[in-house]
């Protein structure tokens, strides 16, 4: 089955710095690709995600990158604000199957 | 944008009790719909996706008689957990893939605190 790695597990930045979190995954199959972002008591929401016919995605702050040779992709956060402080997680999902979610990242930016 | 309503937000019971938990899409139909685990500052542990219509499909390690799932109609999948004990305390949240399709993105419920006494 799949494997996603997700680094690091906590991610500590001053506001208005860029974050960065990594993941890389084992199935060749998997082509979809999302990231979620969950507050505190919440469920998970899909912040960006990204397919694998396409190496890059942008929404406003948030980019999302794909490498399908070295099967990893990596989230991008510019200009961070406070309100970006809470747990990403990255998934992988072969074709139509379940999503494999990483083990999460709590990012926190200092104002 | 496509929702998914979960229902009880928190919950607090003695041992012993049954609790059930809905999960709801609200705008679109699900024919699948997923169970999830969280402990604290963990990862999402997938319990169970929930088939309309037919039986659902536990993961390893996950006990059919003591989480049951009912997925009656295209909008609501059930999760009961029976006679439950301090170690079921947990976050229990349901997703359902966006289209009702698997490999969309998920779109998932606020979560059920659920705590044992």
């Amino acid at each position: 089955g799949e494997n996603v790695e997700q680094h690091p597990s906590t991610l500590s930045v001053q506001e208005g710095d860029s974050a960065v979190i990594k993941c890389t995954y084992s199935d060749s199959a998997s082509n979809y690709f999302p990231w979620y972002k969950q507050e505190l008591g919440k469920g998970p929401q899909l912040i960006i995600d990204i397919r694998s016919n396409v190496g890059e995605k942008k929404d406003q702050r948030i980019a999302v990158t794909l490498n399908k040779t070295a099967k990893h992709f990596s989230l991008h956060i510019t200009e961070t604000q406070p309100e970006d402080s809470a747990v990403y997680f990255c998934a992988a999902t072969p074709g139509a199957g379940k999503s494999t979610f990483g083990d999460g990242t709590t990012l926190t930016v200092k104002p | 944008g496509a929702v998914v309503s979960q229902h009880p937000s928190w919950v607090i019971c003695k041992s012993g009790t049954s609790v059930k938990i809905e999960c709801r899409s609200l705008d679109f139909q699900a024919t699948t719909m997923f169970w999830y685990r969280q402990f604290p500052k963990q990862s999402l542990m997938l319990m169970a996706t929930s088939n309309e219509g037919s039986k659902a499909t536990y993961e390893q390690g996950v006990e059919k008689d003591k989480f049951l799932i009912n997925h009656a109609s295209l909008t609501l999948s059930t999760l009961t957990v029976t006679s439950a004990h301090p170690e079921d305390s947990s976050f229990y949240i349901c997703s359902a893939p966006g289209g009702g399709s698997m490999g969309q993105p998920q779109h998932f419920g606020d979560g059920t605190r659920l705590s044992i006494l």
